[in-house]
């Protein structure tokens, strides 16, 4: 009864270092999303995917890549971390088109590049 | 674009007291609302959902909420808060045509002391 797992859930980079974030559900849904939390801005989303092999640009989707080889799986990379980045990030899922559903979180990603 | 608005950002309330946050969003058609609490530490969790039907929501934890489609309002609602009550709770809105994004508020913290 895992939902929907993160991994990592904290990392330290360097600017201009790169990683990945992954996120697995385990909910057989077809819609992933990716935000970004920061203090005083809510919740923004960066990108989402609306089934495997899909993926969409969000509000706040410069700097991110993101790929969805497997239903179940959600990948947002970093390709050359940079200071603003430093963020907590949160990957979802949901159902039924996204809509008359609730969306189910992650536990975070807490990222800090220096 | 869809918006939402949570005009409080920091609460503070004593264990007992009631309970009220705001939120209002922005957007003509028919709307999906949604407010979720995150607590310390903890990823986002759903408190309660609105589609359609009566608009008076009652959610876990003895949590309520209002729809008042003429002020284009979600407001949040509990009778006596306790210290356990302490998270951040956020406003999220999505539209009910086709596949749209859930838009967060940006969140208000809200702190009971005992």
């Amino acid at each position: 009864n895992a939902g929907v797992t993160q991994t990592p859930k904290f990392r330290v980079l360097k600017t201009g270092q790169s990683m990945t974030l992954l996120c697995a559900q385990d909910m057989n849904h077809e819609y992933m999303y990716w935000y970004r939390q920061d203090p005083g801005m809510g919740l923004r989303l960066i990108h989402y995917s609306v089934g495997e092999g899909t993926t969409a640009k969000g509000e706040v989707p410069d700097g991110y890549n993101v790929s969805r080889l497997k239903k179940q799986n959600f990948l947002l990379g970093l390709e050359s971390a940079a200071p603003s980045q430093t963020s907590v990030y949160f990957c979802a899922s949901s159902s039924d088109r996204g809509r008359r559903t609730e969306a189910f979180f992650g536990q975070g990603t807490r990222l800090t590049v220096v | 674009a869809q918006s939402v608005s949570q005009h409080n950002h920091h609460v503070i309330l004593s264990e007992a007291a009631s309970l009220e946050l705001g939120c209002n969003y922005s957007y003509g058609g028919t709307v999906n609302l949604f407010w979720y609490v995150q607590y310390p530490g903890q990823h986002l969790q759903l408190l309660l959902k609105y589609f359609s039907g009566d608009p008076l929501v009652k959610g876990i934890k003895g949590f309520e909420a209002e729809f008042i489609k003429s002020k284009f309002s979600f407001n949040l609602r509990k009778p006596s808060v306790q210290w356990s009550d302490t998270a951040e709770y956020f406003c999220a809105v999505n539209s009910n045509t086709g596949f749209q994004k859930l838009v967060f508020g940006t969140g208000t913290r809200l702190l009971v002391s005992p």
